[in-house]
């Protein structure tokens, strides 16, 4: 079965350092997405991207943040100066339609990111 | 209010029980629903789609939408421990061409053999 792979799996990073998530999503899919889960709280989104651009955003995704889709199979997230509170899991997702219909989004395993 | 609340649970249930997970929402315009399996440092698992109001079922799981009283539930029929987890629901609507779920806080479910 096809799935979305995330790597690193667990990255530890010094607060103002930089930090790129990698996710190769699912080859056919045309519609990805960044959310997070910090400990014990819910998942949130970040931002949706599309037709190499972001299609939506939420208020968490400030100028800290940013995708980038380099080549035809990898969807990245950098963070530019990681605070504290970045400290969560990251996850990747994937889609076929843009609303989910019927597969829904595929997610991956997740980047779990300790800023210290 | 929040836009989607969740008992967080913990849910402990025997084997073999019939399982019901609820999730409430604020949003009259909310239209796309999904629920998700999220086991202990994994990815969350979709387990059920379902667009507007009525009821989907696939093999031991059955969604449910009720729109006019904003309320949708998962049943899990002859659970199994292996069905022990965390469900989220998530649920949309259109903006302006894209869409962005919102997730529950997720239940916790605990099956004991």
């Amino acid at each position: 079965e096809p799935e979305v792979t995330q790597t690193p799996s667990h990255q530890v990073t010094q607060m103002g350092q930089e930090v790129i998530l990698r996710c190769v999503p699912i080859s056919n899919h045309l519609y990805f997405y960044w959310y997070r889960q910090i400990l014990g709280q819910k998942v949130e989104f970040l931002v949706s991207f599309y037709n190499n651009e972001i299609s939506e955003k939420s208020e968490i995704f400030d100028d800290q943040f940013s995708v980038e889709r380099p080549d035809g199979s990898n969807f990245t997230l950098k963070i530019r100066s990681t605070k504290l509170e970045d400290s969560a899991m990251y996850f990747c997702a994937s889609s076929e339609t843009p609303d989910g219909t019927n597969y829904g989004y595929t997610f991956g395993s997740g980047t779990r990111l300790t800023v210290v | 209010q929040k836009e989607v609340e969740q008992d967080p649970g913990p849910l402990s249930v025997p084997e073999g029980a019939i399982v019901s997970l609820n999730c409430t929402y604020s949003n009259s315009a909310f239209q796309y629903f999904m629920w998700y399996r999220q086991y202990s440092r994994k990815g969350p698992e979709l387990l059920m789609y379902t667009y507007s109001s009525g009821n989907k079922e696939d093999g031991r799981f059955t969604a449910q939408v009720d729109k006019s009283s904003k309320y949708i539930s998962l049943f899990i029929r002859d659970s199994q421990p292996s069905d022990s987890a965390t469900y989220l629901c998530a649920m949309t609507r259109r903006y302006s061409g894209t869409y962005k779920y919102i997730f529950g806080t997720g239940t916790r479910l605990k099956v004991l053999a």
